[in-house]
């Protein structure tokens, strides 16, 4: 199976902050890589796919870059709606795996 | 609007069975696939398998064999998981999560997701 290493494991940051979290796959995924956003009590959201397109709907202060094994997802400008849990997902084959998440505080 | 809308939270005893039902709307239900997530408690995600809602054929990921089934009612939009001889580790949040897969059998992103059924098991 392949591996999907996120870090940090959290992170504190402010609103307004400009925040960057990276994703490692154990070997090659070309692009097949999602970012996903979690909040307490809720289903994760899909706000990246394709490692850099940006899902409908979803504010473009997010994006995503990257390809290969190592990925980021940026949020240019934090706000309060953002502190979450964010996954990265691989689709390039099975099994589909994630990463183990990062949490994202207030500082 | 698309949507898929699961069954209520269970809580049942080790070793008995449970069925968390999962119910699309808003597009046509035979033109994507359905995966099965699992969240454990204070945990992260992890894919149980998909179920193709055309010919019904289901695939489970390692150490998703045996106990646990996928399957459909077409006729009502509805994928259903099944899961028997229940035990405590089981307890967890499920979600069905919409995906689309190719032809080639190449998947893409989840970009529907049910809320989620909490099943707890406890004697």
């Amino acid at each position: 199976a392949i591996r999907m290493t996120q870090s940090p494991s959290s992170l504190s940051a402010s609103t307004g902050d400009r925040v960057t979290i990276t994703c490692r796959a154990s070997q090659g995924i070309s692009s097949y890589l999602a970012w996903y956003q979690q909040k307490p009590g809720k289903a994760p959201k899909l706000l990246i796919y394709a490692a850099s397109t940006l899902q409908s709907g979803v504010p473009s202060r997010f994006s995503g870059s990257g390809s290969g094994t190592d990925f980021t997802l940026t949020i240019s400008c934090l706000q309060s709606e953002d502190f979450a849990t964010y996954y990265c997902q691989q689709y390039y084959s099975y099994p589909i795996t994630f990463g183990q998440g990062t949490r994202l505080e207030i500082k | 609007q698309v949507q898929l809308v699961q069954s209520g939270s269970e809580l049942k005893k080790p070793g008995a069975s449970v069925k968390v039902s999962c119910k699309a709307s808003g597009y046509t239900f035979t033109s994507y696939a359905m995966n099965w997530v699992r969240q454990a408690p204070g945990q992260g995600l992890e894919w149980m398998g998909w179920i193709n809602t055309n010919t019904g054929n289901p695939t489970y990921a390692q150490g998703f064999t045996g106990r646990f089934v996928f399957s459909l009612d077409t006729s009502v939009s509805t994928a259903y998981l099944q899961i028997s001889s229940l035990k405590a580790e089981d307890t967890a949040v499920y979600y069905c999560a919409r995906g689309y897969v190719d032809s080639y059998g190449h998947h893409d992103a989840f970009d529907i997701w049910g809320q989620g059924t909490m099943v707890t098991v406890s004697s």
